[in-house]
């Protein structure tokens, strides 16, 4: 079946301006999370979203930093007002069910590159 | 404050060796311990996990060892192969967190055939 997927892959935009990156979790997966993977940074949560509850948003950096997921599917991440500090690979992952160990399975990420 | 620490950060092996890569944690509070594989351009895909009940757990030529009270684990790749040269990362997760993964620095590791 299908794995997590992301759009874009890549993307190049210039400071100060709003990007939105995007993520397909796993068909049925209730559990979904953002990681940043930066050189300087390594794997940092973001964000996770489970079912209807209010997402976790602890380890957003900033607050031009948002993500929404609708329907209990897709989620967007948004960062406004983009800054150089924000290049990273942006990663999403999804887990089937709220349980300890429950494994999550990572998309292959954005490539974020602001100039 | 870094709550996993993974060491080392890089390491070259010869064909048929033995990596080992070792974690630790400060949260007592983590349930959860997975090592998380990267190749260049994917995302992390996990290779293993282990609970702190168990002390060690072995899939194929993988395996976790796992000390509880020193708050310490480690990753054993056998008879290492090229195909293993990656990025290994290690975790560690909280089930009354959200099971959050929070990651050690990372490993490099390189086999040479």
């Amino acid at each position: 079946g299908a794995g997590v997927s992301q759009s874009p892959s890549n993307k190049v935009t210039e400071k100060g301006k709003d990007v939105e990156l995007r993520c397909d979790p796993i068909s049925g997966h209730t559990a979904l999370y953002w990681y940043r993977q930066s050189l300087g940074q390594g794997l940092e949560f973001l964000i996770y979203f489970q079912g209807n509850s209010a997402p976790d948003k602890s380890g957003l950096p900033s607050d031009r930093f948002s993500a929404e997921r609708t329907g209990g599917s897709v989620s967007t991440l948004t960062i406004q007002r983009t800054q150089q500090e924000d290049s990273a690979v942006y990663l999403c992952a999804s887990s089937s069910t709220y349980r300890v160990g429950n494994e999550q399975f990572f998309g292959p990420g954005t490539r974020l590159t602001v100039l | 404050q870094q709550q996993v620490k993974q060491s080392p950060q890089s390491l070259i092996v010869q064909k048929g060796g033995i990596s080992i890569i070792n974690c630790a944690y400060e949260n007592t509070a983590f349930d959860y311990f997975p090592w998380y594989q990267q190749f260049p351009g994917k995302g992390p895909a996990l290779l293993i996990a282990i609970r702190p009940d168990v002390s060690e757990k072995k899939e194929g030529r993988f395996t976790i060892s796992f000390n509880k009270s020193a708050k310490q684990f480690s990753l054993h790749i056998m008879d290492s192969q090229p195909g293993d040269s990656a990025t290994y990362f290690c975790a560690a997760s909280s089930q009354a967190a959200g099971n959050k993964l929070t990651f050690g620095g990372g490993t490099r590791v390189l086999v040479k055939p």
